[in-house]
């Protein structure tokens, strides 16, 4: 089965501090893409950065970066400068050809402290 | 804003009811997908739609089943509900069929059975 895991079900950090989200993802499937999505206190999901397996540069968004790892199965998300309006949950998912479903993982509550 | 709207937006009822979430998409947008989020189960993955067709089914229950008109919107119905159901329901849309771009996510609907 095709799985995503998000170890760390909880963070806090300081405002202006970078936090380092942890993703892994199981899949033999060669062509997959990979996301973040963030859902604020509003509770609307928004998509944070996007990245194709078969590129392997790292994907950035302002103060949003991944590190790609492929062979190891790993998606983490870096956050620099962190701001208040970051506090939220995040959400690393992932499609693959073979499913065609976008499988989220459980999440990662993100407290950014003033 | 995302451009999909999902109503309801609060739901409360009683077990062994039938309810019907309905989604409207972003204008445009030819997928529909559906999930649901309970506490400390990320976002599970019901359904997805593309053009009035089914395209791919996640752990669904039997008593749930969803369509797509002919106009695009979707709607979700949940029958003979049990005190489990009760998560909030979010209805997604995309432009594109497979899942390689940006879901765009209603606010949800939040479904209490008691």
């Amino acid at each position: 089965a095709q799985t995503v895991t998000q170890s760390q079900p909880e963070m806090s950090v300081q405002e202006a501090e970078t936090v380092t989200l942890s993703c892994t993802y199981d899949t033999s499937e060669n062509n997959y893409y990979l996301f973040w999505y963030k859902q604020p206190p509003s509770r609307q999901m928004i998509l944070v950065i996007r990245q194709e397996a078969y590129k392997q540069q790292n994907a950035t968004e302002n103060r949003f970066s991944v590190n790609f790892q492929k062979a190891a199965k790993s998606f983490s998300l870096k956050i620099s400068d962190s701001q208040l309006g970051d506090t939220a949950m995040y959400f690393c998912a992932f499609w693959t050809n073979r499913d065609d479903k976008i499988i989220f993982g459980k999440g990662t509550r993100l407290h950014i402290l003033p | 804003d995302s451009g999909v709207t999902q109503t309801p937006k609060h739901l409360i009822t009683a077990t062994g009811q039938r309810v019907t979430l309905r989604c409207s998409p972003r204008s445009g947008d030819l997928s529909v997908y559906w999930y649901q989020q309970s506490l400390d189960q990320g976002l599970q993955f019901l359904i997805h739609y593309y053009n009035g067709e089914e395209r791919a089914k996640g752990n669904i229950l039997e008593r749930f089943s969803a369509q797509q008109f002919p106009d695009l919107h979707s709607e979700l119905n949940l029958s003979s509900l049990e005190l489990g159901d009760s998560a909030l329901y979010f209805c997604a849309s995309s432009v594109d069929s497979e899942g390689t771009g940006e879901l765009f996510f209603g606010e949800g609907s939040r479904l209490t059975v008691l």
